[in-house]
């Protein structure tokens, strides 16, 4: 079946430019998370959606930095007036439920680069 | 959560199993220990995990010692598309912290 599906694959953006990523979770899943990866780091958690809701936003770096979830699945992570600093890859995962021991199923990412 | 140590990379041969041992002393009761890989340019990928008991799939196999407190990931017969970074992180939740992983480079 259909994995996690991310759009775009590529996104050039000017430093100050808003930019929308989008995320097409398995369907059925009712967990989603959005993280990102700067080069050469580790993945860092950004945002935890159940359903609609988003009980843990901790990771989102700053306020420029939003997302939301609609009818449970599809998700958009926004970013304004964008920064050099917000270039990295962005991964979207959706799993079964947001429990102990599922199995998290991540997309192929977003690059994003902001010149 | 609690803390891992993984070695940063490993050499293996083509059709040699690898054995890629992680450290976590200050692993929780309730934490789950996953383990999840990384491919040059793609979005990390499920491998395994376990609690207490050791876990065999057709991937890997996930030794857990019996203090719980280190594990050790087993790929039975190394392949080149086993080169990646390998991360072992324990969760007792929804969030995985992703450490700095073991690059695993499998020589043909």
């Amino acid at each position: 079946g259909a994995g996690v599906s991310q759009s775009p694959s590529n996104k050039v953006t000017e430093k100050g430019k808003d930019v929308e990523l989008r995320c097409d979770p398995i369907s059925g899943h009712t967990a989603l998370y959005w993280y990102r990866q700067s080069l050469g780091q580790g993945l860092e958690f950004l945002i935890y959606f159940q359903g609609n809701s988003a009980p843990d936003k901790s990771g989102l770096p700053s306020d420029r930095f939003s997302a939301e979830r609609t009818g449970g699945s599809v998700s958009t992570l926004t970013i304004q007036r964008t920064q050099q600093e917000d270039s990295a890859v962005y991964l979207c995962a959706s799993s079964l439920t947001g429990g102990l021991s599922t199995e998290a199923f991540f997309g192929q990412g977003t690059r994003l680069t902001v010149v | 959560d609690a803390k891992t140590t993984q070695p940063n990379s490993m050499e293996s041969n083509e059709e040699e199993p690898v054995h890629l041992p992680c450290n976590h002393s200050t692993i929780s009761g309730t934490d789950y220990i996953h383990w999840y890989r990384q491919l040059p340019s793609q979005g990390p990928e499920y491998v395994i995990h376990g609690l207490t008991s050791n876990v065999n799939n057709r991937m890997a196999s996930l030794a857990i010692a019996e203090d719980r407190k280190s594990s050790t990931l087993i790929l039975h017969r190394a392949t080149l598309r086993d080169a990646a970074v390998y991360y072992c992180i324990p969760s007792n939740d929804y969030k995985l912290s992703f450490g700095a992983g073991t690059t695993v480079t499998v020589r043909a």
